[in-house]
C-alpha cells in the first residue's frame, strides 16, 4: 500500500520568504502527483499537479518531481500571510481510478 | 459552475448514533469519493463510485458504515452506532474520468464529533 510522507510536519516562514515543502512516497510506478492547500475548516483546494519529472509552476506555487528518488518537493514564493494553511502532498497511479493517497500534511505560518 | 456540496458541515452525536452525510458532485462527474480525515491526518479513502456502482470500498467499516449513490448522482455515506473514533471531517469530491486528468474536486466538508 503507497505511504506517503511529508516534511516538515509544521513551518514557520515571514512574509516574503520562499517556503519549502517536501513528500516521499513509497510507490515508484505513481506518476500522478497534487500539491492540494487546506484552509482551516474549509475544503481541498489543488495548486499544483505534476506528471513527469523535473518542475511545473501555477503562479507563487512550483512543484519538483523526481521519480527516482521517490520524491516531490512545493515551493511557494512571496508567501502572504492567507497562504497560512496545512499542506496536502497526494499522489496516485493512472489505471487506479484517481484513487489518491495523501500524506499527513504541513502547517504553514506565514508570519507578517 | 458549482462545486461539489455536502450537508450537513457539523454534526455532533452522542456515541450509538447514527448520522446521514449528503453529497451532490460536480454536474456530468461520473466518479464519486468519500474521504475521512481525522483531526491532523490526511484524507484516506473510504469508497467510490463510477456512476452508481462501488468501484472500491475496502476502506469502509462494513459493519456501521455504508455509502450508496442510487442513481449515479448525489451520494449518502451514513454511520450506524458511532463511536468516538469516527470524530472525522469527511470530504466528497468528485471526478470525470474521461478527461483523464486524475484531478478531483472536494467538497468543504461534513466535521463529525462522536461524544
Amino acid at each position: 500500500q503507497q505511504k506517503v510522507q511529508q516534511s516538515p510536519e509544521s513551518l514557520t516562514v515571514s512574509e516574503g520568504a520562499m517556503a519549502s515543502l517536501n513528500c516521499t512516497f513509497s510507490d515508484g510506478t505513481s506518476n500522478n502527483f497534487r500539491w492540494y492547500r487546506q484552509h482551516s475548516a474549509k475544503g481541498l483546494e489543488v495548486l499544483v499537479s505534476i506528471f513527469s519529472d523535473g518542475e511545473k509552476e501555477e503562479g507563487r506555487f512550483t512543484a519538483h518531481l523526481n521519480r527516482a528518488n521517490l520524491h516531490v518537493s512545493l515551493h511557494i514564493r512571496e508567501p502572504q500571510p492567507s497562504d497560512s494553511a496545512v499542506y496536502l502532498c497526494a499522489v496516485s497511479r493512472q489505471g487506479t481510478g484517481s484513487k489518491l493517497s495523501f500524506g499527513k500534511g504541513a502547517k504553514l505560518t506565514v508570519s507578517p | 459552475e458549482a462545486g461539489v456540496t455536502q450537508s450537513p458541515r457539523y454534526a455532533v452525536l452522542q456515541e450509538g448514533q447514527a448520522v446521514s452525510f449528503w453529497c451532490d458532485p460536480i454536474s456530468g462527474h461520473d466518479t464519486l469519493y468519500w474521504y475521512q480525515q481525522p483531526r491532523d491526518q490526511g484524507p484516506q479513502l473510504l469508497v467510490y463510485f463510477r456512476d452508481e456502482a462501488v468501484i472500491d470500498n475496502s476502506q469502509l467499516p462494513s459493519d456501521r458504515f455504508s455509502a450508496v449513490r442510487p442513481k449515479g448522482t448525489n451520494s449518502t455515506l451514513k454511520i450506524q452506532s458511532a463511536k468516538q473514533g469516527d470524530t472525522a471531517t469527511y470530504l466528497c469530491a468528485s471526478s470525470f474520468l474521461r478527461a483523464n486528468t486524475g484531478q478531483l474536486y472536494f467538497g468543504e466538508g461534513s466535521k463529525l464529533t462522536v461524544l
